[in-house]
């Protein structure tokens, strides 16, 4: 089974601080993504990279930055964390040419105080 | 740009119920479309997909027709469980061949279903 893991399930953070989040993927995946998940908002994406030090933005990836150093694993980074971050922020990722079947982390609830 | 519409709940339906939730689109070109769940406490999981029009997906008892002319991918239920109580995201993926992109999402239906 693929697995997509994600370093922490519960963050709490004061605003202004720099935040990483963490995913790692095991299934050799070149494509990776970072969505945020808002009640009323659905899904939105943030930034995706489709391979090493690789990016690109997705639909609102302003206040964020993304680190991919390793196929495996792609970080997102907010450098000076606010409160309108607080949200449940999930990792995916898959391979091009298959299925488009995304695979999901269980999520990073972050909470900016 | 792409978009996706889908019925925003709660939507509380009694066991062995009929389910639909709507799902309709907008995206240039011929997306695949998606239905994924989200159980309490656990990550987004693909429930079904149809990648071309008139496909119908399946799977678990659910089933989406991708309806090109409406552009639509309702999905439906013929009986529902207590497990079935999720929320449930309709998306779709312009994306061809071996490109990479994210995948665009409904708000969510939250589906509850009572004993």
């Amino acid at each position: 089974d693929v697995k997509v893991t994600q370093s922490s399930r519960y963050l709490v953070k004061r605003t202004g601080e720099k935040v990483f989040l963490e995913c790692v993927q095991d299934m050799d995946h070149e494509n990776m993504f970072w969505y945020r998940q808002d009640p009323g908002l659905g899904l939105r994406l943030i930034y995706f990279s489709y391979d090493v030090k690789m990016k690109e933005k997705g639909d609102i990836p302003e206040g964020y930055s993304v680190s991919r150093e390793k196929k495996e694993r792609f970080s997102l980074i907010l450098e000076s964390a606010s409160t309108n971050q607080t949200s449940m922020y999930l990792c995916a990722s898959d391979a091009p040419g298959r299925s488009w079947k995304q695979y999901f982390g269980p999520g990073t609830r972050l909470t900016v105080t | 740009g792409n978009s996706v519409t889908q019925m925003e709940g709660p939507v509380t339906l009694s066991e062995e119920a009929f389910l639909t939730i709507n799902c309709t689109y907008t995206a240039t070109g011929y997306p695949s479309l998606f239905w994924y769940v989200q159980y309490p406490g656990e990550g987004l999981q693909l429930l079904l997909k149809a990648t071309k029009a008139d496909d119908k997906g399946s799977n678990k008892g659910f089933e989406a027709t991708y309806r090109k002319e409406t552009t639509s991918f309702h999905l439906e239920k013929g009986s529902v469980q207590v497990s079935d109580s999720a929320v449930y995201f309709c998306a779709l993926s312009d994306r061809v061949g071996g490109g990479a992109d994210g995948l665009t999402f409904g708000k969510g239906t939250h589906l509850i279903i009572q004993p």
